[in-house]
């Protein structure tokens, strides 16, 4: 089992859409969980941590259930700009971070 | 804003040269990590540093040296590159301790022919 599994995706969704990634992870003694975008051929972006009590910045919604070993990245409004490859990544300890394989998003005009 | 600064954004060598890529970061961080990313493998680690001169053996270390002798810089080398490692490199640093995040570089992509 992998450690940190992604919907395979791509997800093709119109503008203005809602969309939900789902992330888990195999680690329950697991700390803190980042989703990154990533753009074609640049570097991953840090995107938002991702907090016990869920947190939101502007179109974007996190949310952690570390019972499930789950975390969510909830799109609303979809725009064009917000095509990219999303990563969520697990934080086990320390210098040890774990990455999912990404989701593709095309937001189509 | 952090800022991680990679030497150079594209690279092309030979096969058998010793290959360097320099990473700087300006915002104090004790971590610092060099990872390659393959068109379907995700992101792997090769080397992190928790601290100067320190240096700790990531998923696939094998054909590849580092080097942190000042807190900013962590540098990757290819003692001999071949042609398995053409791949995009990508240089990170984050706050010591748990919790923090990792801050990219713009990456170097690497031809070795």
């Amino acid at each position: 089992r992998k450690e940190v599994e992604q919907d395979p995706g791509p997800f093709n969704v119109p503008e203005g859409a809602t969309v939900a990634f789902n992330c888990t992870y195999s680690n329950s003694a697991s700390q803190s969980f980042f989703w990154y975008r990533q753009d074609c051929r640049k570097e991953p972006k840090l995107l938002m941590s991702v907090y016990s009590s869920g947190n939101e910045d502007g179109r974007f919604t996190a949310q952690l259930n570390r019972a499930s070993q789950y975390i969510s990245l909830l799109i609303r409004d979809s725009k064009l700009s917000d095509s990219a490859t999303y990563l969520c990544v697990v934080n086990d300890y320390g210098q040890n971070f774990v990455f999912g394989p990404g989701t593709r998003l095309s937001v189509l005009p | 804003d952090v800022k991680v600064t990679q030497s150079s954004r594209y690279l092309v060598k030979r096969t058998g040269e010793k290959v360097f890529l320099e990473c700087v970061q300006d915002m104090d961080h004790e971590n610092m990590f060099w990872y390659r990313q393959d068109p379907g493998l995700g992101l792997r680690l090769i080397y992190f540093s928790y601290d100067v001169k320190m240096k700790e053996k990531g998923d696939i270390p094998e054909g590849y040296s580092v080097s942190r002798e000042k807190k900013e810089r962590f540098s990757l080398i290819l003692e001999s590159a071949s042609t398995n490692q053409t791949s995009m490199y990508l240089c990170a640093s984050s706050r010591g301790g748990g919790g923090q995040p990792q801050h990219f570089g713009d990456g170097t992509r690497l031809s070795i022919l």
